[in-house]
């Protein structure tokens, strides 16, 4: 099956810097690559995704790459602010949704 | 409109007693998701269903664990004979596509805490 590994465990930055969380994963069959963001108490929620067949993408303060070869993908925040604080979950999507063990983001104001 | 719901809430039980911990999906959305959840962890994965089979059940976690969902709607999920380290928040999320799509994003109810004593 699908091992999923997720680093750092925890994170945390000064508001206005930038925030990077790594994944390896290590089926080859995973085609899509989804991050979760969980606050305190909260459900988690979708807030970017990407697709194998895509390098990279961007949703304003936001970023994800893939590296298919590789087989790792990143989450990179930039311009971090205290509502960013939470934490991070990434997953690795082919015949099951395999969730990375999670990072515990804290923005510094 | 109405999200993912799950009931009830918080759940405390005594040790060796059965639960039934229930989920209500988005209405459409074909695929259903149980996950487990312990204090400052991961999302541990248990089961999924597509409309109302399952066809992967290999995360539940012994055979005190069961779940079964009817007409692609409501999904309970029961553990039997309930031990303390099935202690956490139980979450389920549907999604409208099937777990095969390429684009699959999920919704996730609020959760049951579960706390066996």
């Amino acid at each position: 099956g699908e091992n999923v590994e997720q680093h750092p465990s925890t994170l945390s930055v000064q508001e206005g810097d930038s925030a990077v969380i790594k994944c390896t994963y290590s089926d080859s069959a995973s085609n899509y690559f989804p991050w979760y963001k969980q606050e305190l108490g909260k459900r988690p929620q979708l807030i970017i995704d990407i697709r194998s067949n895509v390098g990279e993408k961007k949703d304003q303060r936001i970023a994800v790459t893939l590296n298919k070869t590789a087989k790792h993908f990143s989450l990179h925040i930039t311009e971090t602010q205290p509502e960013d604080s939470a934490v991070y979950f990434c997953a690795a999507v082919g015949n099951q949704f395999y969730f990375g063990t999670g990072t515990s983001l804290t923005v510094i104001p | 409109g109405a999200g993912v719901s799950q009931s009830p809430s918080n759940k405390v039980t005594e040790k060796g007693k059965d639960v039934e911990l229930r989920c209500d999906p988005i209405s459409g959305h074909t695929a259903l998701y149980w996950y487990r959840q312990r204090l400052g962890q991961g999302l541990e994965f248990l089961i999924y269903f597509q409309g109302n089979s399952a066809p992967d059940k290999s995360g539940l976690p012994s055979d005190r664990f069961s779940a079964e969902r009817t007409g692609e709607s409501v999904s309970t999920l029961t553990i039997q004979r309930t031990q303390q380290e099935d202690s956490a928040v139980y979450l389920c999320a549907s999604s409208f596509r099937p777990l095969a799509a390429s684009y699959n994003e999920q919704f996730f109810g609020p959760g049951t805490r579960l706390t066996v004593l």
